[in-house]
């Protein structure tokens, strides 16, 4: 099973502020990644797939990187309504389709 | 508009039985392959089952392998999950979702219904 970690655990930063979220997997999964984001109280969104690909309606500002086992999920320019948990996922060796622990992004 | 809407979640002993349904609208249910994922109640995510389009294959976490079933009704445009022998650590909210492509099995998922919480308690 391809485990993912999640760094940092928590991520705090002011609006306006770029913020730079990382996944590692235990092994590569080439470019089989993806995130999601998940506001409190509403079920996970997808932001990004392919590692790099933006999903219907994600605005410019997200953005993400990376191949192999290290990957970067960048917002340009944070925004309130950016407030939430962001998940990786890879489906590059399954099952099972695995998920990082999370990293939550706040508003200072 | 894509539509997931979840049923069935309850507080159930453990060793119980379940069935959750999702009713699907707002696209061609049965050009896609499905999922249910869950999330225990402050925890992360967990992906339980994938069923193909047409239904033929199916898929499962290890921890649920043996004690749930996946199905859909494409005439129905409904997913299901069938959960026995229910276990406390099966507490969580099930998500109903669908996979990102049509057909093949794209392994994304790209529309989440809202939950249902099932909860296993004596």
């Amino acid at each position: 099973e391809i485990v993912l970690t999640q760094s940092p655990a928590t991520l705090s930063s002011s609006p306006g502020e770029r913020a730079t979220l990382s996944c590692r997997a235990s092994q590569s999964v080439d470019r089989h990644l993806a995130w999601y984001q998940q506001r409190v109280g509403q079920a996970p969104r997808l932001l990004i797939y392919d590692a790099s690909n933006r999903a219907t309606g994600i605005p410019a500002r997200f953005s993400g990187s990376g191949s192999g086992t290290d990957f970067t999920l960048n917002i340009s320019s944070l925004e309130p309504e950016d407030v939430g948990v962001y998940y990786c996922q890879q489906r590059s060796n399954w099952p099972p389709l695995t998920f990082g622990g999370g990293t939550k992004v706040e508003i200072k | 508009e894509v539509q997931l809407v979840e049923s069935g979640g309850v507080v159930i002993q453990p060793g119980g039985s379940l069935r959750l349904s999702c009713a699907a609208s707002g696209f061609t249910f049965d050009d896609y392959p499905m999922h249910w994922v869950r999330q225990g109640p402050g925890k992360g995510l967990e992906w339980v089952s994938l069923i193909s389009w047409d239904g033929d294959t199916t898929y499962y976490a290890d921890s649920v392998k043996g004690r749930f079933t996946i199905s859909r009704d494409n005439t129905k445009n409904s997913l299901y999950l069938q959960m026995n022998s229910l276990r406390p650590e099966d507490t969580a909210f099930y998500y109903c979702v669908k996979d990102l492509g049509p057909a093949a099995i794209e392994a994304y998922f790209d529309y989440w219904g809202q939950g249902t919480l099932v909860t296993v308690s004596s």
